[in-house]
């Protein structure tokens, strides 16, 4: 069963404009929930990351909205750029005693138009 | 600051063969974390170790391994390799186990595996 689920597969936005990209959740237990960036023959970065307590966090032009009853969250990328095509993952954070137990959403690869 | 770094980057084995690959993670960082990615799994988690202790563990077949040196460089090993095996093998490290609130992973740019 996918811990994890992200949409959109792929996502194709101009210059200048709003990249959403959703990301929904099952277990109610998790409590953390990044997202991470990745460039081709690149590893992923983090990006930006949220608790379950908060509902929005802002990082410049990236800002994560989590909506805790929908057990849904997403990352908006404000007025998006070419240099923000890349793919991204949204996870989801378990904390089991004396580990952290990942689960990555499968990506989305955004292509922002010049 | 060094980032992570993994060694060798492009590796190419015939079924059956075993395979090493390496991981330096950054200066004073205690855990090691390997993932595999693949365009249809998607990321999944490997192992972590932890100042030489493996700490948590995904849901791989015994072909996989690893193991953490005290100077937290982290080798995974995979024996038998098959087709199927083909992937992307990314290295994290972090200061303490990954991802706690402040205890961001730093990825490695990865071993690409060819399995032919």
């Amino acid at each position: 069963q996918q811990q994890v689920k992200q949409s959109p597969q792929s996502l194709i936005v101009q210059k200048g404009g709003i990249s959403i990209i959703n990301c929904a959740y099952e277990n109610t237990a998790f409590d953390y929930f990044p997202w991470y960036q990745q460039f081709p023959g690149k590893g992923p970065a983090l990006l930006i990351a949220i608790r379950p307590d908060v509902s929005e966090k802002k990082e410049g032009r990236f800002t994560i909205s989590f909506n805790k009853s929908a057990k849904q969250f997403s990352l908006h990328i404000m007025d998006s750029q070419p240099g923000d095509s890349a793919t991204y993952f949204c996870a989801a954070i378990l904390k089991i005693y004396n580990f952290n137990k990942f689960y990555f959403g499968s990506g989305t690869k955004l292509n922002v138009k010049p | 600051k060094a980032g992570v770094t993994q060694t060798p980057r492009y590796l190419i084995k015939t079924r059956g063969q075993q395979v090493t690959l390496s991981c330096s993670p950054i200066s004073g960082h205690r855990s090691v974390s390997w993932y595999q990615q693949t365009p249809g799994q998607g990321l999944q988690f490997l192992f972590e170790y932890f100042s030489e202790t493996q700490r948590n563990k995904g849901n791989f077949p015994g072909r996989f391994s690893g193991r953490q040196f005290s100077n937290s460089r982290s080798e995974m090993n995979v024996s038998t390799l098959e087709l199927g095996d083909s992937a992307l093998y990314l290295c994290a490290s972090s200061y303490g186990l990954a991802g706690g609130p402040g205890d961001e992973q730093f990825f490695g740019p990865g071993t690409r595996l060819t399995v032919l």
